[in-house]
């Protein structure tokens, strides 16, 4: 049992240049997330999808964007990277939303 | 939205002694009370959690207590062990889980 699977672990990106971060989960969840975490300031919700075909901005949505392919899985796509995106990604999945949370395992992202 | 403080934001204690993690939340509508640990590398996992009807729930040697009037929950780990050693979170949820800003926990051998 998977649970939560995100590629890839670790990724260096140049200024400019674009990047999507993958997550699926097996665990037949409605709600998806994409988190960052940065030292200091938690985790912080960048986007999430309530159930497959709906997507809303969290917090911190600038700079991101997130496609629910299907019920499993939900993409967190870079378009133009930036320094201030270097931080650690997690997906993480939910039965409803406001329910026990599951993550993955954290995408290591460096942009230089 | 939700705000959740969490305090402290790091500490230290001896093997065997106790430990208290304290959070404050705002939104009144919050019904769920997760904690998470995070260890080094890792992504968190929920440790226990904690609804608004009840008062305080404990596993073994973790225990949260809910105090809504006042708004605010807490993480009580007793027997500390060299393996709690990790970051922690408290999070509050109505329908969506707003996350505290972590505490770094070291337990000294």
């Amino acid at each position: 049992n998977a649970g939560v699977t995100q590629t890839p672990k670790f990724q260096v990106l140049k200024t400019g240049q674009s990047m999507t971060l993958q997550c699926a989960q097996d665990m037949n969840h409605n709600s998806m997330y994409w988190y960052r975490q940065d030292p200091g300031m938690g985790l912080r919700l960048i986007y999430y999808s309530a159930s497959e075909g709906t997507t809303d901005k969290g917090e911190v949505p600038n700079g991101y964007n997130v496609s629910r392919l299907n019920k499993r899985e939900f993409s967190l796509r870079l378009e133009s990277a930036a320094p201030s995106q270097t931080s650690v990604y997690f997906c993480a999945s939910s039965e409803v939303g406001g329910n026990t949370i599951y993550f993955g395992e954290g995408s290591w992202l460096t942009v230089v | 939205g939700e705000n959740v403080e969490q305090h402290p934001s790091t500490l230290s204690v001896q093997e065997g002694d106790s430990a208290v993690i304290k959070c404050t939340y705002s939104d009144s509508a919050s019904n769920y009370f997760p904690w998470y640990k995070q260890e080094l590398g890792k992504g968190p996992q929920l440790i226990i959690d904690i609804r608004s009807n009840v008062g305080e729930k404990k596993d073994q040697r973790i225990a949260v207590t809910l105090n809504k009037t006042a708004k605010h929950f807490s993480l009580h780990i007793t027997e500390t062990q060299p393996e709690d050693s990790a970051v922690y979170f408290c999070a509050a949820s109505s329908y969506k889980l707003t996350f505290g800003k972590g505490t770094l926990l070291t337990v000294n051998p």
